[in-house]
């Protein structure tokens, strides 16, 4: 299985200062056939279901304000909050779609 | 819009089978362009893969869970369905049912959840 690892576990961010949560897979989650990192980020807020906020490491869905950025490549990636709002509160987790299982980052808490 | 919305019992006997519908409504689960995917998260913790399938037939599952899981669909109702057999307080959990995004053949991620679904599992 690819393990995916997150740092740090929580962290505590003003508002308005830029907060960086890492993530690492055991293994490279680049599929060379097409040059994609198979490496997305949520976020999850309380009693809500995650919510897709990049996919292939660096793409923003649709609709995600372009304060959430994503980068990294192989086995290293970053999520970047550039400005914190008090509604991005919330947990944070990596995904890896290169293999089954399917595997999920331990999660990173953000805090004001 | 998407919606997937996940029912079935809340509470679940130890040793008993485990069985949740996801509905989708603003699509097909027929679709060539998706996956579809149920994921588990015991309350306050993380995130765990349960399985997916494809329109064609093909289905996936963890490793970890394969032998007490089934994965099933009923195209006439646009639902799929999970059963976990021999439950234990380990799979308490919110249940979700999920689209998984493809794009020009490429994983995308996944892009639509449903609100989740409780299963206790308590004598």
């Amino acid at each position: 299985d690819i393990v995916m690892t997150q740092s740090p576990d929580s962290l505590a961010v003003s508002l308005g200062e830029r907060a960086t949560i890492n993530c690492k897979s055991s293994q490279t989650v680049l599929y060379r056939s097409n040059n994609k990192n198979y490496l997305a980020w949520y976020q999850q807020k309380p009693g809500q279901p995650p919510k897709l906020l990049i996919y292939w490491a660096s793409t923003r869905e649709s609709g995600v304000p372009d304060r959430f950025s994503g980068s990294g490549s192989g086995t290293d990636f970053t999520l970047t909050i550039s400005s914190l709002q008090a509604e991005d509160v919330a947990v944070y987790y990596c995904q890896q779609f290169y293999t089954i299982p399917l595997t999920f980052g331990g999660g990173t808490k953000v805090e004001i | 819009q998407v919606q997937l919305q996940e029912s079935g019992p809340g509470l679940v006997k130890p040793s008993e089978t485990l069985s949740l519908n996801c509905t989708v409504s603003g699509g097909s689960i027929n679709s060539g362009t998706y996956y579809w995917a149920w994921i588990r998260q015991p309350p306050g913790k993380g995130l765990e893969w349960i399985g997916s399938f494809y329109h064609s037939g093909s289905t996936y599952y963890n490793p970890s869970l394969k032998s007490r899981v089934t994965i099933s669909t009923d195209t006439s109702k646009n639902q799929f369905s999970l059963k976990m057999t021999s439950v234990t307080a380990a799979d308490t959990a919110f249940y979700y049912c999920a689209r998984l995004g493809m794009i020009r053949g490429a994983f995308k991620a996944f892009d639509y959840w449903g609100q989740g679904a409780l299963a206790t599992v308590s004598p």
